[in-house]
């Protein structure tokens, strides 16, 4: 079974301020995916940035990035200049591909409770 | 395009009653998942319906049992209620995504339903 975790429980930075978050995971799979979701304190949770295993290039979309080590099963993710609203729990999650339509499960990280100060 | 919709968003039940939550997943999709969350146990896979057929199922008692109408809205139940089953419960819509030769689907999250147990 796959497993995923985040070890830090809270982090903490000032507006502006590079933050990364850092996942570890555990799978005997050569073929998957890796994603951080957001959720915002009373609202839905979103996807920030999916990674393919089978791709060496790391993922960015606009202030986010991850730095994927696949042998060494780490998937963190830097939020650059930060923000207000980058306030908000971010889980990391584990998906392992199917051919088959339809979701396959999410396996997730407990979470990182990231808090951006004025 | 809607987003995936919820209800009831919040719900108090006492202990030994039964409870129905229902979702409606983005217009197209044809798979949906659920996701129990709590603090303690963090974010867990309980099912996942495509085409009304359950294809994938957590590790959670018979208590929990859902369903999923030719139209893909679907519920979930849950019977005689105990003081843990208290938690946030996501839907997730799924819908193809390609990337190179690769599929997988991409999971949008609903708001939740706030669930208490007294």
């Amino acid at each position: 079974a796959q497993t995923v975790t985040q070890s830090q429980p809270e982090m903490s930075v000032q507006e502006a301020e590079t933050v990364t978050l850092s996942c570890t995971y555990d799978t005997s799979e050569n073929n998957y995916y890796l994603f951080w979701y957001k959720q915002p304190p009373s609202r839905q949770m979103i996807l920030v940035i999916r990674q393919e295993a089978y791709k060496q290039q790391n993922a960015t979309e606009n202030r986010f990035s991850v730095n994927f080590q696949k042998a060494a099963k780490s998937f963190s993710l830097k939020i650059s200049d930060s923000q207000l609203g980058d306030t908000a729990m971010y889980f990391c999650a584990f998906m392992k591909p199917t051919r088959e339509q339809g979701a396959q499960k999410l396996v997730f990280g407990q979470g990182t409770r990231l808090t951006i100060n004025p | 395009k809607a987003g995936v919709t919820q209800t009831p968003r919040y719900l108090i039940k006492t202990r030994g009653q039964q409870v129905t939550l229902s979702c409606s997943p983005i217009s197209g999709h044809r798979s949906v998942s659920w996701y129990q969350q709590t603090p303690g146990q963090g974010l867990q896979f309980l099912f996942e319906y495509f085409s009304e057929t359950q294809r994938n199922k957590g590790n959670f008692p018979g208590r929990f049992s859902g369903r999923q109408f030719s139209n893909s809205r679907s519920e979930m139940n849950v019977s005689t209620l105990e003081l843990g089953d208290s938690a946030l419960y996501l839907c997730a819509s799924s819908s193809i995504r390609t990337s190179g030769i690769k599929v997988y689907n991409e999971q949008f999250f609903g708001p939740g339903t706030r669930l208490t147990v007294l």
